[in-house]
């Protein structure tokens, strides 16, 4: 059984392109959570995500970021025009079910923005 | 926001036991104690969770106290390997990591 599976593993844009960010939860988990990780700084979560739908998107910043969980294929978390405070490092979690289950990370996507 | 707090740093000596604290005074009766730990930059591995019973799993035992306030993390034989930051999250539906507790395992 696959882990969660994240990719890319590094990934660079300029200012201004948009950043596209994947996660493949591990096989049998419908639920999926995304946190952010400034440098030197702990994990901020960001959005939890149960097939199509969106359960909680409080830690998403209001503009340029999105995220989906369709019914088919990898959750996206989407990052329209970055910016250099976008830099950061971006986890994936995935559990079987969202309430008292462990959720399994991913090892991220390293996003620079230059 | 997190509901835990935990000591910024800790030093354990190479085969000793770490016990990390973490209060958490606000849990409320549905509300889980969940410990994770991130090696480097890597993502966070899952240790051990508990409601109100004490736990214990290959990796680590969890102590809560009765009143639920309170729990320690022991992982009973400390490895160079165990250096990490270590997360306390209280948790009903979505994990928030606070700040953590880094420690250092000494040769």
């Amino acid at each position: 059984n696959a882990g969660v599976m994240q990719n890319p593993r590094h990934l660079v844009r300029r200012r201004g392109q948009e950043a596209r960010l994947r996660c493949s939860p591990m096989k049998g988990h419908s639920h999926v959570y995304w946190y952010r990780q400034l440098p030197e700084e702990g994990l901020k979560f960001m959005v939890y995500l149960q097939k199509e739908n969106i359960i909680d998107e409080s830690g998403m910043p209001k503009e340029r970021f999105s995220a989906e969980f369709p019914k088919e294929g990898p959750s996206i978390l989407r990052i329209q025009q970055v910016v250099r405070g976008d830099s950061a490092a971006y986890f994936c979690a995935s559990s079987p079910s969202g309430m008292h289950t462990e959720a399994f990370f991913g090892q991220g996507t390293r996003l620079t923005v230059v | 926001d997190a509901k835990t707090t935990q000591p910024p740093s800790m030093d354990c000596a190479e085969g000793r036991a770490a016990n990390l604290p973490c209060n958490h005074s606000t849990i409320s009766g549905n509300e889980y104690v969940y410990w994770y730990r991130q090696i480097h930059s890597q993502g966070p591995q899952y240790i051990i969770h508990g409601l109100k019973n004490n736990e214990t799993n290959e990796m680590a035992s969890l102590i809560i106290t009765e009143d639920r306030k309170s729990s320690t993390l022991i992982l009973p034989h400390a490895t160079l390997r165990d250096t990490a930051v270590y997360y306390c999250i209280v948790s009903g539906n979505q994990f928030y990591f606070g700040t953590g507790t880094s420690l250092t395992v000494i040769p």
